[in-house]
């Protein structure tokens, strides 16, 4: 069984633009959540996606945003990219929503470089 | 102040050694569920266990164990005679319902990185 999949796992931006991530969940999992992965701020959730709905946020500012697709695949955009958005940004996927707190599977990141 | 709180920073034992990480949580909810997640140098985060707050028993799998103690909002790790292949960085979480909103959050501890040496 494939695992989850990132894509790119590697970018380069600068300040002011705008990108988007995308995740590729274990198939038959529904539920996609995005994690921001930074030295200072440590790991923070960032969304989950459930059957295409945003279910749960965090506390991150309108600039970040997602989309889940009817194949499960999400999408993350990050509007004017600031030099704070870089970052390891991780997609995981569940059978389960996190509400019930299923088991989660971490794709290997995208690394997001601002200048 | 910090729901989720991984005190050692950094740990670096021998091969052989065992050794015990620490967590500690806070949460107003009655139902929340605690985990350990491994990051290894790859970067991928690898799930190691899940806890719901109703279950207090320890659980062993292979050379690790955990520890969960509600009396003291602690759900500990220990790794018994570790190996090389065991350095990383291990993080703790909480999944809890916020008050305020009622959706479920996942708040990560800061992370223990333990470096085994040969």
């Amino acid at each position: 069984k494939a695992g989850v999949t990132q894509t790119p796992r590697y970018l380069i931006k600068t300040r002011g633009q705008q990108v988007t991530l995308s995740c590729s969940p274990i198939s038959g999992h529904r539920s996609v959540s995005w994690y921001q992965q930074t030295p200072g701020q440590g790991l923070q959730f960032l969304f989950e996606y459930f059957s295409e709905t945003q279910r749960n946020k965090g506390n991150f500012p309108g600039r970040f945003s997602g989309r889940q697709f009817s194949n499960s695949r999400s999408e993350m955009n990050v509007s004017t990219l600031e030099l704070g958005d870089s970052a390891l940004y991780l997609c995981a996927s569940s059978l389960e929503q996190l509400a019930r707190s299923g088991e989660q599977f971490f794709g290997p990141g995208t690394r997001l470089t601002v200048l | 102040a910090q729901k989720v709180t991984q005190a050692q920073t950094e740990i670096s034992v021998v091969e052989k050694e065992d050794v015990t990480l620490d967590c500690v949580y806070e949460t107003r909810d009655t139902t929340y569920y605690l985990f350990w997640y491994k990051q290894p140098p790859s970067g991928e985060l690898v799930f190691l266990i899940r806890r719901n707050s109703f279950d207090e028993q320890n659980e062993i799998s292979g050379r690790y164990s955990w520890n969960f103690q509600k009396s003291t909002s602690s759900f500990n790790f220990t790794i018994t005679a570790s190996q090389v292949v065991d350095s990383a960085v291990y993080f703790c979480a909480l999944s809890e319902a916020l008050e305020d909103t009622g959706r479920r959050a996942l708040t990560f501890g800061s992370g223990t990185r333990l470096q085994v040496q040969p």
